[in-house]
């Protein structure tokens, strides 16, 4: 079936701290998983994405993990800072028809930043 | 470059009636989303369109739900009659072309209330 399972549901950190939040995915043809960020009244931005022949990707403070063994992807954001403050959704490619996809998203991660 | 539009930003309307809301895409975007995100979830695919040609509209409630993408560009989608669990934002979003690895940009949403 289509499924993006995300937890936790919720996360607060202290400023400065690290946060990781992950994704599982049941389509084994999935083969791009972007992160969005939604602030609160505003539209999803990308933030960071992977594609599956890569395990890792980094940028700045941001970083995603993906496992295709297991169907499960991470994102990690290191020494929070308040403006992190955001729900955030991951999402999972899945194939419609050959050469065609769709994204499924998982139900979002609110994390607060404590100052 | 411009970003996508969509109107109205919000609108309330009473249980039965209909309604419809209006995406104009990035400039050459050949894909179109229309997503629903109730409060506290995740955004749900509701119908993509390639050029005006419908990719997928498996979670479309068709009876009530309708969208249309005539000229490849813009996109109208329509609730008729509206049921109260049809209350959530509707965002529009739309990406260059439909391979895998192709970010989606969202639009500010439609806001339903229905009452």
């Amino acid at each position: 079936g289509e499924n993006v399972e995300q937890h936790p549901s919720t996360l607060s950190v202290q400023e400065g701290d690290s946060a990781v939040i992950k994704c599982t995915y049941s389509d084994s043809a999935s083969n791009y998983f972007p992160w969005y960020k939604q602030e609160l009244g505003k539209r999803p931005q990308l933030i960071i994405d992977i594609r599956s022949n890569v395990g890792e990707k980094k940028d700045q403070r941001i970083a995603v993990t993906l496992n295709k063994t297991a169907k499960h992807f991470s994102l990690h954001i290191t020494e929070t800072q308040p403006e992190d403050s955001a729900v955030y959704f991951c999402a999972a490619s899945i194939r419609v028809t050959s050469g065609t996809y769709k994204y499924i998203f998982g139900t979002g991660t609110r994390l607060k930043v404590l100052a | 470059e411009a970003g996508v539009a969509q109107s109205p930003r919000y609108k309330i309307i009473e249980k039965r009636q209909s309604v419809a809301f209006w995406c104009n895409p990035i400039s050459g975007h050949a894909t179109l989303y229309w997503y629903q995100q109730i409060l506290g979830q995740g955004p749900k695919l509701l119908i993509q369109f390639q050029n005006n040609g419908v990719v997928d509209d498996s979670q479309l409630p068709k009876d009530r739900f309708s969208a249309e993408r005539l000229k490849g560009v813009d996109s109208t989608l329509k609730i008729q009659p509206a049921k109260l669990e049809d209350s959530a934002v509707y965002l529009c979003a739309s990406s260059p072309y439909m391979g895998a690895g192709t970010e989606a940009f969202f639009g500010q949403g439609t806001r339903l209330t229905v009452v």
